[in-house]
């Protein structure tokens, strides 16, 4: 079946603009996690669904940071004003069960602000 | 705090050798403990996870194993072939059960 889809594959912005990052997780999974993943490091958490409720936003890195899951499937990451160190790839991530289960990832969204 | 440690950062093996990849964690509470496989501009895609409740997990080349004792885990490739070169990350999950801590990543190069 399908897997996590994330649109757009590339993103390039001029410092100050704002974008919004689109996750399709597989169909019928529960939990939606977004990390950002510097070059050469691992994923780091940013927030998590469980259906359409966000129960855990820490990893959010500052209030420019917004995702919402209105329907508990698709989600949308919005980073407002964006800063040159927001530049990293976006992955978003989803799971059957809630929390601890085996998490399935997209491609990514490789962001750059220039 | 919850973290994850993994060694070494980059590894160098000819085909047909082992690979080990060693990490440590932070949270005695960790349950599950899974290694994914992420090449050059691609998704980190999983490969082999252990829980709590086994102390090794084989499947063909690929093998995990848990000591919970001492908060650690391995992962063991055996007869390395050239495309198994990638990074390599283990991952275990926060207290909270919302996240996944992911290790630095260990960098694979398989030379033939």
């Amino acid at each position: 079946g399908a897997g996590v889809s994330q649109s757009p594959r590339y993103k390039v912005a001029k410092r100050g603009q704002d974008v919004a990052l689109r996750c399709d997780p597989i169909s019928g999974h529960v939990s939606l996690f977004w990390y950002q993943q510097a070059l050469g490091q691992g994923p780091e958490f940013l927030t998590y669904f469980q259906n359409e409720a966000q129960l855990d936003k820490s990893g959010l890195p500052s209030d420019r940071f917004f995702a919402e899951r209105p329907e508990g499937s698709v989600s949308t990451l919005k980073i407002q004003r964006t800063q040159q160190e927001d530049s990293a790839v976006y992955l978003c991530a989803s799971s059957l069960e809630r929390g601890r289960g085996t998490q399935y990832f997209g491609p990514g969204t490789r962001l750059l602000v220039l | 705090g919850e973290n994850v440690e993994q060694h070494p950062s980059t590894l160098s093996v000819q085909e047909g050798d082992s690979a080990v990849i060693k990490c440590t964690y932070s949270d005695s509470a960790s349950n599950y403990f899974p290694w994914y496989k992420q090449e050059l501009g691609k998704r980190p895609q999983l490969i082999i996870d252990i829980r709590s409740n086994v102390g090794e997990k084989k499947d063909q080349r690929i093998a995990v194993t848990l000591n919970k004792t001492a908060k650690h885990f391995s992962l063991h490739i055996t007869e390395t072939q050239p495309e198994d070169s990638a990074v390599y990350f283990c991952a275990a999950p926060n207290q909270a059960g919302t996240a996944l801590i992911f290790g630095k990543g260990t960098t694979l190069s398989v030379s033939s």
